[in-house]
C-alpha cells in the first residue's frame, strides 16, 4: 500500500516568514495530493490540493508544488500569520481509493 | 448548512460497554469514512463505504464495527473488543466530483474510556 512521510513534525517561524512542509509518497500510482489544516479539537479542513497532471498550484497565500519524479509534493505558506498556527496534514490518493495522511506537522507562527 | 454532522461531541466509555458513534452527511456523497486520531500518529482509516449496504475494513478495523444502512448515515460502533479506545474519531465522505473525489471531515468525537 501507499507509505507517506512528512517533515518536520513541528516548524515555529515568526510572523511574516515563510513556512514549508515536505511529504513523500512511495506509490508511484498516486494521483491526488491534498493539505489539510487542523485546528485543536477540531476536524481538518481541506486548504488546497493538487493533482498528479500539474506541478504547482496556488491560492493566494499558500501553494503546493508536486515532482511526480521525485514522489515528493511541498506546501509553502507565505507571510504567515498567527492564525495559520495549527497541524497540517498532507495525503496521497492511489489506486487502491482511500487516502493515505502523513503523521502532521505543527506550525506555530509567533508573532 | 451542508456538511457532516458528528455526535456527540464528548463520549465516555465504561470497560466492556460497547458505544456508537453517530455521522451523518447531507453532502449527497456515495463514499463514507472513519479515521481514527491519536497524538502523533496521524490519520488512520478504520472502515470506509463506498455504497449503501457496502463496507471495507481499513488498516485498524479490529475491534470496530460499521453499517451503512442509508447513504446519508455511517455509525461507528466501539466495541468492547477495542482495547485502547480513547482517542478522537473523525468522519468523513466525498463523492464523484468533476475534480476528483476530495474528502470533507466533520468536526470529530472524543472518545474516553472511564
Amino acid at each position: 500500500g501507499e507509505n507517506v512521510e512528512q517533515h518536520p513534525s513541528t516548524l515555529s517561524v515568526q510572523e511574516g516568514d515563510s513556512a514549508v512542509i515536505k511529504c513523500t509518497y512511495s506509490d508511484s500510482a498516486s494521483n491526488y495530493f491534498p493539505w489539510y489544516k487542523q485546528e485543536l479539537g477540531k476536524g481538518p479542513q481541506l486548504i488546497i490540493d493538487i493533482r498528479s497532471n500539474v506541478g504547482e498550484k496556488k491560492d493566494q497565500r499558500i501553494a503546493v508544488t508536486l515532482n511526480k519524479t521525485a514522489k515528493h509534493f511541498s506546501l509553502h505558506i507565505t507571510e504567515t500569520q498567527p492564525e495559520d498556527s495549527a497541524v497540517y496534514f498532507c495525503a496521497a490518493l492511489s489506486g487502491y481509493s482511500t487516502l493515505t495522511f502523513g503523521k502532521g506537522t505543527m506550525l506555530l507562527v509567533s508573532p | 448548512d451542508g456538511g457532516i454532522t458528528q455526535s456527540p461531541k464528548y463520549l465516555f466509555r465504561k470497560e466492556g460497554q460497547n458505544v456508537t458513534l453517530s455521522c451523518e452527511q447531507n453532502l449527497n456523497h456515495d463514499a463514507m469514512y472513519w479515521y481514527r486520531q491519536d497524538p502523533g500518529q496521524g490519520l488512520r482509516l478504520i472502515y470506509y463505504s463506498q455504497i449503501v449496504n457496502d463496507f471495507q475494513k481499513g488498516d485498524i478495523a479490529e475491534g470496530y464495527s460499521v453499517s451503512r444502512e442509508k447513504k446519508e448515515s455511517f455509525p461507528l460502533t466501539v466495541t468492547s473488543a477495542q482495547k485502547n479506545p480513547t482517542a478522537f474519531y473523525l468522519c468523513a465522505s466525498s463523492g464523484q466530483e468533476s475534480s476528483g473525489n476530495t474528502i470533507y471531515f466533520g468536526e470529530g468525537s472524543w472518545l474516553t474510556v472511564v
